[in-house]
């Protein structure tokens, strides 16, 4: 069985800054997605960014980015020039290749400040 | 194109009742996935329908059912409802081909177990 492991449970910095969210997860598979999502106070769940394991150039969507590191099994989400916008509580997800099922980390409670 | 929907958004319901949430994936999306969140246990998947067909089920009793329609709208089906129950149950859609198996989230419903 797969688990994700979120260690930060909330973090909160200034607008404007850059921020990192950790996420380590396990699984014995070799193809699978990982995914980040943000689901702020209006508790609709968004994608923020993905990752397919097989690719080692990291993704990037506008100021978020992540550092994939598959040996180690580690997967953190950067920010950066955050935003007020960006408070939200943030999942790291795992996903089994064509298996629609996500494994969802604790989440991380990030705010950011004026 | 229209996200995903889910009705009703909230309901109260008395232990002992059952419920039943709706969810209309995103035109063409045929793989329809639930989650249960609550604050104790997180994100936790429950099942998936693809073509009218349960593909994947999570570790839930079977007071918990589901079904797809052949239009790949989706039902949750919840009995003998307990205190614990109360959630947000959130629905997801996916496409499913090699190239597109993220999932996109509706708004949730939440559900209240007196």
């Amino acid at each position: 069985a797969q688990t994700v492991t979120q260690s930060q449970p909330e973090m909160s910095v200034q607008e404007a800054e850059t921020v990192t969210l950790s996420c380590t997860y396990d699984t014995s598979e070799s193809n699978y997605y990982l995914f980040w999502y943000k689901q702020p106070p209006s508790r609709q769940m968004i994608l923020v960014i993905r990752q397919e394991a097989y690719k080692q150039q990291n993704a990037t969507e506008n100021r978020f980015s992540v550092n994939f590191q598959k040996a180690a099994k580690s997967f953190s989400l950067k920010i950066s020039d955050s935003q007020l916008g960006d408070t939200a509580m943030y999942f790291c997800a795992f996903m089994k290749r064509r298996a629609q099922k996500l494994v969802f980390g604790q989440g991380t409670r990030l705010t950011i400040n004026p | 194109k229209a996200g995903v929907t889910q009705t009703p958004r909230y309901l109260i319901k008395t232990r002992g009742q059952q419920v039943t949430l709706s969810c209309s994936p995103i035109s063409g999306h045929r793989s329809v996935s639930w989650y249960q969140q609550t604050p104790g246990q997180g994100l936790q998947f429950l099942f998936e329908y693809f073509s009218e067909t349960q593909r994947n089920k999570g570790n839930f009793p079977g007071r918990f059912s589901g079904r797809q329609f052949s239009n790949s709208r989706s039902e949750m089906n919840v009995s003998t409802l307990e205190l614990g129950d109360s959630a947000l149950y959130l629905c997801a859609s996916s496409l499913w081909t090699t190239q597109a198996d993220e999932q996109f989230f509706g708004p949730g419903t939440r559900l209240t177990v007196l």
